[in-house]
């Protein structure tokens, strides 16, 4: 049974600093990760995924770092801006009808 | 269409009444899945549809609940009879559907807020 942890609810970061957003897995099937950015009031947005032949993923000002060995995977948002402010979840898409488990999500609040 | 559209965006019921909530996937999608998100919980896996296949309807919380596709593309996702704890946002999403071993994006639609009083 795959599980996907988000331990930090919520994240305070100032504008233009580093935003790190963790999240821990077990038993994933695919070892196929997604990021997903969701503002009140709307569906989730994708923002970037990483698969299990590569550590790293890079689109712009997000980064996303696959850690297999200790089964962690983190999103870096450099620099952060306002309109960053949003409920950051990660998904792992191994269900058995490929459908995504999703964290519980992280509140990302950027201060400008 | 540009993206995937759910509708309506609200719906408002009183308990023990049915209600049919809609999905447009994104054209030429052939995969399509249906989750929900109750008040300070995650998302909620609840059916998915490939093509013509019959759907993974695993994730649906009781018999009350059940979805069709027709003509692989439009999904409806009834819930009968429903209950208080059924107030949720309930998410649609679909993806290209043809990549072998789960490695595709779903795209999500704004979803609709169901409130059961």
């Amino acid at each position: 049974d795959q599980q996907v942890k988000q331990n930090s609810p919520s994240l305070s970061v100032q504008e233009g600093r580093i935003s790190i957003l963790n999240c821990d897995y077990t038993n994933s099937m695919f070892d196929y990760f997604l990021w997903y950015k969701k503002y009140p009031a709307e569906g989730p947005t994708f923002l970037i995924s990483i698969s299990s032949i590569k550590d790293k993923n890079e689109d712009g000002r997000f980064t996303v770092f696959l850690n297999k060995s200790a089964k962690h995977l983190s999103l870096h948002i450099v620099p952060s801006q306002p309109g960053d402010s949003a409920v950051y979840f990660c998904a792992d898409a191994s269900g058995s009808a490929r459908q995504l488990t999703f964290g519980s999500g992280t509140q990302l609040t950027v201060l400008p | 269409g540009a993206g995937v559209s759910q509708s309506p965006s609200n719906k408002v019921t009183e308990k023990g009444k049915d209600v049919e909530l809609r999905c447009d996937p994104i054209s030429g999608h052939t995969a399509l899945y249906w989750y929900r998100q109750s008040l300070g919980q995650g998302l909620e896996f609840l059916i998915y549809f490939q093509g013509n296949s019959a759907p993974d309807k695993s994730g649906l919380p009781s018999d009350r609940f059940s979805a069709e596709r027709t003509g692989g593309s439009v999904s409806t996702l009834t819930i009968q009879r429903t209950q208080q704890e059924d107030s949720a946002v309930y998410l649609c999403a679909s993806s290209f559907g043809g990549t072998v071993g789960g490695q595709e994006t779903q795209y999500f639609g704004p979803g609709t807020r169901l409130l059961v009083l």
